[in-house]
């Protein structure tokens, strides 16, 4: 069964640049999650999708992350424009249903300089 | 208090040592709990899931104290391939709420 594909696994970019990530999850599962994760800490979710709709985007900072799942399979989490303190991992992780053990993707690393 | 609390460790123990990690949790109307573990520069991936009657996996097992709000880790006759970032993981409800993650500890099994 192929796992939780995400692009590019590495991106550098300059402050006030955009960048944007792909997730594509397990075929089958209805639910995507978006986790920042900062050396050291543990993965913080930024956003939960149902199908194609949004359930959490609570930690979401929405004047600078947007994230879509336009029908109800990939998605792609943007940042613009990006900042120092966005540089983490940004992990995509799919599940069957909600509450479920979670599949995780190899990540995003980003560097913001 | 904050919704997960782990000890970041680092545990260096010796090889084939046991070793046990607790986590605690805020929220008593937690209703799942996981265990995940992490390698440097690597996705979390599922260790075992934590059954309120606890459960055991080979070396690895779980516990769970819903009265003290705390689960545990114990892995037995650590192995070399046994040292990464062992995440605590808390489902805080049911639905839509979103799974918690602790900060990890790190654990070092050493030769």
């Amino acid at each position: 069964e192929a796992g939780v594909a995400q692009s590019p696994r590495y991106k550098i970019i300059e402050k006030r640049q955009s960048v944007a990530f792909w997730c594509n999850p397990i075929s089958g599962h209805a639910t995507l999650y978006w986790y920042q994760q900062i050396l050291g800490q543990g993965p913080k979710l930024l956003i939960q999708f149902q199908n194609n709709g949004v359930v959490d985007d609570s930690q979401l900072p929405k004047d600078r992350f947007s994230a879509e799942r336009l029908k109800g399979v990939d998605s792609t989490l943007k940042i613009q424009p990006a900042k120092l303190e966005d540089s983490a991992v940004y992990l995509c992780a799919s599940s069957l249903d909600r509450g479920r053990e979670q599949f995780f993707g190899p990540g995003t690393r980003l560097t913001v300089l | 208090r904050k919704e997960v609390e782990q000890d970041p460790g680092p545990f260096n123990v010796p090889e084939g040592a046991t070793v046990a990690f607790n986590c605690t949790y805020s929220n008593s109307a937690s209703q799942s709990f996981f265990w995940y573990r992490q390698d440097c520069r690597k996705e979390p991936k599922l260790l075992m899931s934590v059954y309120s009657s606890g459960n055991e996996d080979g070396r690895f097992t779980a516990q769970l104290n819903r009265a003290s709000q705390y689960i545990s880790l114990l892995i037995r006759d650590s192995k070399l391939s046994d040292s990464a970032t062992y995440l605590c993981v808390v489902h805080q409800g049911s639905g839509n709420t979103p799974l918690v993650f602790g900060k990890g500890t790190r654990l070092s099994v050493i030769a």
